[in-house]
């Protein structure tokens, strides 16, 4: 059965200090794994799609790497508007479409 | 451009009742994706609908059933709820099933007393 794991479950970090969060995931043949922020009340939000090992990708302070275990979402000098849920999903070729999510990163940043 | 569109955006319901939910994807989108997310969880699959055809199913009991129309719109139907159906419901739209890129919507609230 698919599984995705993300930690921590939250984090608290001081505006400029950089981190990076984890989505650790078992899939039997990724089709391909995605980022998605989220602000309380409001749908996910794409951030990437990532599909093989050793991909990057990277939009503004945001950097999302790809092995064939896990996935790490690099968070550089972040910003007290970069205050998110960062949901991780992946979806696999045997399962059709539907994308198999974690339960999230709570990010926030405090200025 | 308009995006995804939900509605309502919040309702609540007794348990036992019937609940619709509806959907309009983004312009040129062709498939609709249902998603169940529970508070602290992250969203869980429910239905994909390509070219009003059912496609993918997820782990969810019969009393839950979708369908999608001409004008590619979907709704979501729940009956007999339960206090436990109580979640934000995300509505998903891609171009195509083989499109990676899925863009949900602001979501509908339902609550469950």
């Amino acid at each position: 059965e698919d599984q995705v794991t993300q930690s921590p479950e939250a984090l608290r970090l001081q505006e400029g200090e950089s981190s990076s969060l984890n989505c650790s995931y078992t899939v039997s043949g990724l089709r391909g794994l995605f980022w998605y922020r989220q602000d309380p009340g409001k749908g996910p939000e794409f951030l990437f799609t990532l599909y093989s090992a050793g991909e990057e990708k990277e939009k503004e302070r945001l950097k999302a790497t790809l092995t064939k275990k896990e996935s790490f979402l690099h968070i550089t000098a972040p910003k007290p508007e970069d205050s998110a849920t960062y949901l991780c999903a992946v979806q696999a070729w045997v399962s059709g479409y539907a994308l198999n999510f974690g339960k999230g990163t709570s990010l926030l940043v405090t200025p | 451009d308009a995006g995804v569109t939900q509605s309502p955006t919040h309702l609540i319901k007794t348990r036992g009742q019937h609940v619709t939910l509806r959907c309009s994807p983004i312009s040129g989108h062709k498939s609709v994706s249902w998603y169940q997310q529970v508070l602290g969880q992250g969203p869980q699959f429910i239905f994909q609908y390509y070219e009003k055809e059912e496609r993918g199913r997820g782990n969810f009991p019969d009393r839950f059933s979708a369908r999608q129309f001409p004008n590619y719109s979907s709704e979501l139907n729940v009956n007999a709820l339960l206090l436990g159906d109580s979640a934000l419901y995300l509505c998903a739209s891609s171009f195509s099933t083989g499109d990676t890129e899925a863009f949900f919507g602001q979501g509908t609230r339902l609550t469950v007393v």
